[in-house]
């Protein structure tokens, strides 16, 4: 079993749908990163946070460390929203090592 | 504009090649890693660097090299022991290693086999 587990694997939604995409995670955590991959590839940090709630722009990121999840929501989603969701996190016990997980596939259709 | 550079964007490796990708930062980060992603599995760590001319393996090492002679600059080579090479290679860089450091990541290099 993955220490970082996300679902769904695969979301598609209409333009303007409220879209959450769920991370659960099995090891002692220092903090959480959520990150966007574009379909050419290449990576963008969207938020890390340890505890709580952050918002930027249409997206929100929160955190329960006591349950051990994390969800990220896109608001009024676009088709420029399409790219894979990945969460990945700093265990405790090693800071020098994100652990990630495997994505979330979003494609956002006009 | 500061940023992780990675090059080239794709690379073709023959049977028996050794091949090497690059990894530029202008971000004075202290800390580079480098990640291998297969489709349906997250990233996996293949070494990552501190601080210039030091470096440690990570998850899957065995069949790489890395150097880090400059802070900036922290290439990959992919030798011809690594029996499965093809996979889509990610660099990133933080600003130290540890204290959870947000990582920034380059665009990737796509190494096939020919």
């Amino acid at each position: 079993k993955n220490e970082v587990e996300q679902s769904p694997q695969n979301l598609t939604a209409q333009e303007g749908e409220f879209i959450t995409i769920n991370c659960s995670y099995s090891v002692g955590i220092s903090a959480l990163h959520w990150l966007q991959q574009h379909p050419g590839g290449g990576i963008v940090s969207l938020f890390m946070l340890s505890s709580g709630k952050k918002k930027h722009g249409r997206l929100i990121a929160t955190i329960n460390i006591q349950e051990k999840h994390s969800s990220l929501h896109i608001t009024a989603s676009h088709p420029r929203d399409s790219a894979v969701y990945i969460c990945a996190v700093f265990p405790t016990l090693n800071t020098d090592k994100l652990i990630f997980g495997t994505g979330t596939r979003l494609q956002v259709f006009p | 504009d500061g940023g992780i550079t990675q090059s080239p964007k794709y690379l073709f490796r023959k049977e028996g090649q050794n091949v090497t990708l690059s990894c530029e930062q202008n971000l004075n980060h202290d800390a580079m890693y480098w990640y291998r992603q297969d489709p349906g599995q997250g990233l996996r760590l293949i070494y990552y660097s501190q601080i210039v001319n030091d470096f440690q393996k990570g998850d899957i090492a065995e069949g790489y090299s890395v150097s880090r002679e400059k802070k900036e600059s922290f290439p990959l080579t992919v030798t011809s022991a690594q029996k499965n090479p093809t996979a889509f290679y990610l660099c990133a860089s933080s600003m130290s290693s540890g204290s959870y450091q947000p990582q920034h990541f380059g665009d990737g290099t796509r190494l096939s086999i020919l």
